[in-house]
C-alpha cells in the first residue's frame, strides 16, 4: 500500500524559507521509474507542479520558481524534502506531494496536502 | 496562464455525457502522454486516466480519455451527482523540461 504524507509549518513569515518533508511508504525511490513530486494549489486556483525528483536523483523544477526551489531525497528514510526560499503571501497554498511513475509521467498516489499560509 | 488550456466550467444533467477538452502544443500533448485528475473541493486530486486512455484500478469505465494531435479529452458518461468536481489534465512539456497542468474545469451536475 502506497502512502505519502506532507509535513512542515502551517505558517511562515514573508522572506523566510519554507521546508516541507514528504514521508512515503509502499515503494522505493531507488526503484527504476519512481519519482516524487511537489505540487501546490493556491486557494481557489489550479494545481501547479513545483518540482520532481527521480530514482536517479535527477531533478526538474517549475520554470517560474526554479531559482527558489531545491529538492532532495533520503532513500533510506523514504523522505523527500522541498525547500522554497523568500516566501511571499502569494505562496499561500496547499502543498501536495505525489508519487510519479516516469513511464507516462502520472501522479498515481497523493498525500492529503498541507495548508501553508505566508503572513507576518 | 496555464500551458494547457481547459474550459473553466461545464455543466450537464445526471445521466448524460460530458466531454472536457485539454489543448496544448507539439512540445507537450503532441509528444507525451496525458493524464487526468479529479478533485473534489477540500480533498487531494485523484488519478482518473493515465497514458491518454488507461484506467487505474477502481476508476469506473464511465470515465474515458482520448488524445489526438495536440489535444486531449476526458469523457464522462452516465453523469452522477458525485462526479461534480474539478478536473485537470496534465502532461510533460519538452520545452519547459517539466510536467504541466491545465487550468482545471469545474463540472457542475445540474
Amino acid at each position: 500500500q502506497v502512502t505519502l504524507r506532507e509535513s512542515g509549518p502551517a505558517l511562515v513569515k514573508p522572506t523566510q524559507t519554507l521546508t516541507l518533508t514528504c514521508t512515503f511508504s509502499g515503494f522505493s525511490l531507488s526503484s527504476n521509474g519512481m519519482c516524487v513530486s511537489w505540487i501546490r494549489q493556491p486557494p481557489g486556483k489550479a494545481l501547479e507542479w513545483l518540482a520532481v525528483i527521480d530514482w536517479e536523483n535527477d531533478k526538474y523544477f517549475s520554470t517560474s520558481l526554479k531559482t527558489r526551489l531545491t529538492i532532495s531525497k533520503d532513500t533510506s528514510s523514504n523522505q523527500v524534502v522541498l525547500k522554497m526560499t523568500n516566501m511571499d503571501p502569494m505562496d499561500t497554498a496547499t502543498y501536495y506531494c505525489a508519487r510519479i511513475t516516469w513511464n507516462g509521467i502520472y501522479a498515481d498516489h497523493w498525500g492529503q496536502g498541507l495548508q501553508v499560509t505566508v503572513s507576518s | 496562464q496555464s500551458v494547457l488550456t481547459q474550459p473553466p466550467s461545464t455543466s450537464e444533467i445526471p445521466g448524460q455525457r460530458v466531454v472536457i477538452s485539454c489543448s496544448g502544443s507539439t512540445s507537450n500533448i503532441g509528444s507525451n502522454f496525458v493524464s487526468w485528475y479529479q478533485q473534489v473541493p477540500g480533498t487531494a486530486p485523484k488519478l482518473l486516466i493515465y497514458k491518454n486512455r488507461q484506467w487505474p484500478s477502481g476508476v469506473p469505465g464511465r470515465f474515458s480519455g482520448s488524445k489526438s494531435g495536440t489535444s486531449a479529452s476526458l469523457a464522462i458518461s452516465g453523469l452522477q451527482s458525485d462526479d461534480e468536481a474539478d478536473y485537470y489534465c496534465a502532461t510533460w512539456d519538452d520545452s519547459l523540461n517539466g510536467p504541466v497542468f491545465g487550468g482545471g474545469t469545474k463540472l457542475t451536475v445540474l
